[in-house]
């Protein structure tokens, strides 16, 4: 069975600073990896996605993600925090047995302070 | 051009009433997905449609959740007999089937309240 697991409920970080956010995923075949971010009130919107090629993805905003198969990880990554990256972040893995419909984890609120 | 789109955009509605949530989705997408997303469960898959038919409806929580799909467009999820525990934001999301493209664009999603 397929699964998502983001450890991290809640991450506060400062303005500026540098951010990342866990993602571990179980899937039996190839994952095909996502990161969406919602902000308050709003929709989902994708940040970066990992299909195959090189692990190390990038995304709009200034988001990237690397592709760990050893790890089973996909965690998301940016140098420097803007006060707008506050918002709720989510891991997704889908796959071609599943119609591609996605597994999501539980997400990481990301709070940004002065 | 024009996202995926649901309506109504909230929905209250008494315990034991039937309620219908409608999506569009983006003109040409073959692959259409509804999910709910609640505060205790998070995000979950509920049914996708690949033009008409739905291949997969494990995830529909009861024999009270139903969907269709129509010319390959709109969909419409039908929750009868509603219970408190229904209340939760029903996310439509839409994606083309072409194997160089898997990403699915969502709708803003119908606020669903069961008093």
């Amino acid at each position: 069975a397929q699964s998502v697991t983001q450890p991290d409920i809640h991450i506060t970080v400062s303005e500026g600073a540098s951010l990342e956010l866990r993602c571990n995923y179980s899937y039996g075949a190839t994952p095909y990896l996502f990161w969406y971010v919602q902000s308050p009130g709003q929709g989902l919107q994708l940040l970066l996605k990992y299909f195959s090629g090189d692990t190390l993805v990038q995304g709009i905003k200034g988001f990237e993600a690397e592709f760990k198969r050893s790890q089973s990880s996909f965690n998301l990554r940016k140098p420097s925090v803007h006060w707008s990256d506050a918002a709720e972040y989510f891991c997704a893995v889908g796959g071609k047995g599943t119609g591609y419909a996605l597994n999501f984890g539980k997400g990481t609120s990301l709070l940004v302070t002065p | 051009g024009a996202g995926v789109s649901q309506s109504p955009s909230n929905k209250v509605t008494e315990k034991g009433k039937d309620v219908e949530l409608r999506c569009d989705p983006i003109s040409g997408h073959t692959a259409l997905y509804w999910y709910r997303q609640s505060l205790g469960q998070g995000l979950e898959f509920l049914i996708y449609f690949q033009g008409n038919s739905a291949p997969d409806k494990s995830g529909l929580p009861s024999d009270r959740f139903s969907a269709e799909r129509t010319g390959g467009s709109v969909s419409t999820l039908t929750i009868q007999r509603t219970q408190q525990e229904d209340s939760a934001v029903y996310l439509c999301a839409s994606s083309s089937s072409g194997t160089s493209n898997y990403e699915q664009f969502f709708g803003p999603g119908t606020r669903l309240t069961v008093l």
